[in-house]
């Protein structure tokens, strides 16, 4: 059974820049969860998609956007990018409501130069 | 208003000897808790997880243990290993809804 898979791994942007990441769940989970993860702040959450739409939000500003498509594939996107955005996204996908089973992926490392 | 926190963000241990992690939450409504190792650069895996209604769960050289009316838990690994070097995250959960902690930085020194 294949596991939660983030792409690109790996990002270099330029300030003022947009990006997007994707996240394709494990097969069969609806939930895909969000966070970034910078030194000394943890896991701090974005947002999560169940179904198409988001579910819950975090306090992160509206620069940061995602979605979720028909088959449960989740983009995230940064607009005017930032040199406090250089972190680790992580994505995480559960089976059903509940946040029981969460499997993260490997995450994608921004950089903001 | 942190409703998960791990007040330790660094640990270290001698190998071969019990590293304890501590966690506490405020939140008398969570019903499920949650311990994720991450190394660098991976995501976080999952680890070992207790219900509400237990206050002890083991897998190994893992045990957590809860303590409901302290809400507290805590992360037991014994004998501590070189790999067990990593960052620990605590993490509690309702329905709808998982709260993670800051993380402890784990040290196995040789």
């Amino acid at each position: 059974k294949a596991g939660v898979t983030q792409t690109p791994r790996y990002l270099i942007k330029t300030r003022g820049q947009q990006v997007t990441l994707s996240c394709s769940p494990i097969s069969g989970h609806r939930s895909v969860s969000w966070y970034q993860q910078t030194p000394g702040q943890g896991l701090q959450f974005l947002f999560e998609y169940f179904s198409e739409t988001q579910r819950n939000k975090g306090n992160f500003p509206g620069r940061f956007s995602g979605r979720q498509f028909s088959n449960s594939r989740s983009e995230m996107n940064v607009s005017t990018l930032e040199l406090g955005d250089s972190a680790l996204y992580l994505c995480a996908s559960s089976s059903d409501r509940g946040a029981y089973g969460y499997t993260f992926g490997s995450g994608t490392r921004l950089t903001v130069v | 208003d942190q409703q998960v926190k791990q007040n330790s963000p660094s640990l270290s241990v001698q190998e071969g000897r019990i590293s304890i992690l501590n966690c506490d939450y405020t939140n008398s409504m969570f019903d499920y808790f949650l311990w994720y190792k991450k190394y660098p650069a991976e995501g976080p895996t999952f680890l070992i997880s207790i219900s509400s209604i237990k206050d002890k769960n083991e897998d190994g050289r893992f045990t957590v243990f809860l303590n409901k009316s302290a809400k507290h838990l805590s992360l037991h690994i014994v004998p501590s290993q070189p790999g067990d070097s990593a960052v620990y995250f605590c993490a509690a959960s309702t329905y709808d809804k998982i709260i993670f902690g800051k993380g402890t930085r784990l040290h196995i020194l040789p």
